[in-house]
C-alpha cells in the first residue's frame, strides 16, 4: 500500500514568518493529495488539496506544490498568526483505489509565536 | 455542511468491557472509515466501509471489529477492551471515487480510556 511520510514532526516560527511542511509517497498512482489542519480538541479539517495534474495551488496565506516525478509534495503558509497553531496532516490517496483509501502522514505540530 | 456525528465524545470503560463506538453522516457518503490517534503516530486506519454490510481491514485491525447495517451508520467495536486501546478514535466519511477529490470528512473524535 500507500506510505506517506511526514516532515518536521514539530516546527516553531515567529509571527509574520512562513512555514513549510514536507510530505512524500510512494506509491505512483496516488493522484489526491489533501491537506488537513487539526486544532487542539478538534476535528481534522480540510485546508487545502491538490491534484496531480496541477503544480501548485494557492488559498490567500496557503499554497501547495506537488512534484510527481520526485513523489513529494509540501504545503507553504506565509506570514503566520497564532491561529495557525496546530496540527497539520498531508494525505494521498491512488487512484486505483475505488474505496477512496486515504493515506496520512504521521502529522506536524506547528507552534506560532506570538 | 457535511455533518460527521459520533455518539461519545468521552468514554471510560475496564478492561474486558465490550465497548461500542458510535457513527452517523448525513451526507450519504458510500465510504466510512474508523481512525485511531495516537501523539507522534498520526492517523491509523483500523477499518473501511464502502458499502452497507461491506467492510475492509485497515492497518490496525486486531482487536477490533465493526458493524454497517445502514449505509449513514459505522460502529466500531472492541470486543474486549484493552489498556493499549486507549486512544483517540476519529471516524470518517466520503463519496465513493478514488482520488477524484472526494475528500474525507471527520467526526469530532471519542476519547476512550480503558482502567
Amino acid at each position: 500500500g500507500e506510505n506517506v511520510e511526514q516532515h518536521p514532526s514539530t516546527l516553531s516560527v515567529q509571527e509574520g514568518d512562513s512555514a513549510v511542511i514536507k510530505c512524500t509517497y510512494s506509491d505512483s498512482a496516488s493522484n489526491y493529495f489533501p491537506w488537513y489542519k487539526q486544532e487542539l480538541g478538534k476535528r481534522p479539517q480540510l485546508i487545502i488539496d491538490i491534484r496531480s495534474n496541477v503544480g501548485e495551488k494557492k488559498d490567500q496565506r496557503i499554497a501547495v506544490t506537488l512534484n510527481k516525478t520526485a513523489k513529494h509534495f509540501s504545503l507553504h503558509i506565509t506570514e503566520t498568526q497564532p491561529e495557525d497553531s496546530a496540527v497539520y496532516f498531508c494525505a494521498a490517496t491512488p487512484s486505483r483505489d475505488n474505496f477512496n483509501k486515504f493515506y496520512f502522514g504521521s502529522g506536524t505540530k506547528l507552534n506560532v509565536k506570538p | 455542511d457535511v455533518k460527521v456525528t459520533q455518539s461519545s465524545r468521552y468514554l471510560v470503560k475496564r478492561t474486558g468491557e465490550k465497548v461500542f463506538l458510535e457513527c452517523v453522516q448525513d451526507m450519504d457518503h458510500e465510504n466510512m472509515f474508523w481512525y485511531r490517534q495516537d501523539p507522534g503516530l498520526g492517523l491509523r486506519l483500523i477499518y473501511f466501509s464502502y458499502d452497507v454490510k461491506m467492510k475492509e481491514k485497515g492497518d490496525i485491525p486486531e482487536g477490533y471489529s465493526v458493524s454497517r447495517e445502514k449505509k449513514e451508520r459505522f460502529s466500531l467495536i472492541l470486543e474486549s477492551a484493552s489498556t493499549n486501546q486507549t486512544s483517540m478514535y476519529l471516524c470518517a466519511s466520503s463519496r465513493r471515487g478514488g482520488g477524484s477529490g472526494n475528500t474525507i470528512y471527520f467526526g469530532e473524535g471519542s476519547w476512550l480510556t480503558v482502567v
